[in-house]
């Protein structure tokens, strides 16, 4: 098994273009999240799903959307990019919500200027 | 939103010596997770613990859920050079927590092991 899987490793984008970063797993998780890392702060959560078909906010959404047209895939849009987007981002997944510890790709480390 | 005081924010340590850190909450958690962040990659879990006063070891790590539900340590015995990381506790499933995700994080302890 991969895990989670999330691509691109590295981007850069200007102020007003758009990137969808891209997360897939394939451990038949129904839950997925986007979290997003500042420096020498936690993760914040953005978006989560609890299955397909089904998206929900999390606490720092604003800027991004999200879609999960299947268990393994769970994309993160952001179509107006801005500076304060600048961070890296972590997809994560886990069979249950509760007593299921998350698993994390590798991040996407995104620069707007 | 719930915060999560992590301590100490960094730790400078030589190698051999044992290592403390510990996580509190003003909300009480019904899961405490440790996890263990690299250079260039995502956090990967170490311990999981699921009821308040749990004792749990994995190796030379050992960590504790608080009886208040309210806190959680993380300890490491005999600190090697591998440990190297930030080391982040996280909250899972409280009560006025919203959504599926439970989770919350705190700021993380930057370990740095002199040789």
């Amino acid at each position: 098994n991969a895990g989670v899987t999330q691509t691109p490793k590295f981007r850069i984008l200007k102020i007003g273009q758009s990137m969808t970063l891209q997360c897939t797993q394939d451990m038949n998780h129904n839950y997925m999240y986007w979290y997003r890392q500042d420096p020498g702060m936690g993760l914040k959560l953005i978006y989560y799903s609890v299955g397909a078909g089904i998206t929900d906010k999390g606490e720092v959404p604003n800027g991004y959307n999200v879609s999960r047209s299947t268990t393994e895939d769970f994309p993160l849009r952001l179509e107006l990019a801005a500076p304060s987007q600048t961070s890296v981002y972590f997809c994560a997944s886990s069979y249950f919500e509760i007593l299921s510890p998350l698993h994390f790709g590798n991040g996407t480390r995104l620069t707007v200027t | 939103g719930q915060q999560l005081n992590q301590s100490p924010q960094s730790m400078f340590i030589q190698e051999g010596e044992d290592v403390s850190m510990n996580c509190t909450s003003s909300s009480i958690f019904n899961t405490w997770l440790w996890y263990k962040q690299e250079p260039g990659e995502g956090p990967v879990l170490l311990i999981a613990l699921y009821k308040a006063g749990e004792l749990t070891s994995n190796g030379r790590l050992t960590a504790q859920f608080g009886i208040t539900r309210k806190d959680s340590f993380l300890n490491i015995s005999a600190s090697i050079p591998s440990d190297v990381g930030i080391y982040f506790c996280a909250g899972q499933g409280s009560p006025s927590g919203g959504g599926a995700d439970g989770l919350t994080f705190g700021k993380g302890t930057h370990l740095i092991i002199q040789p």
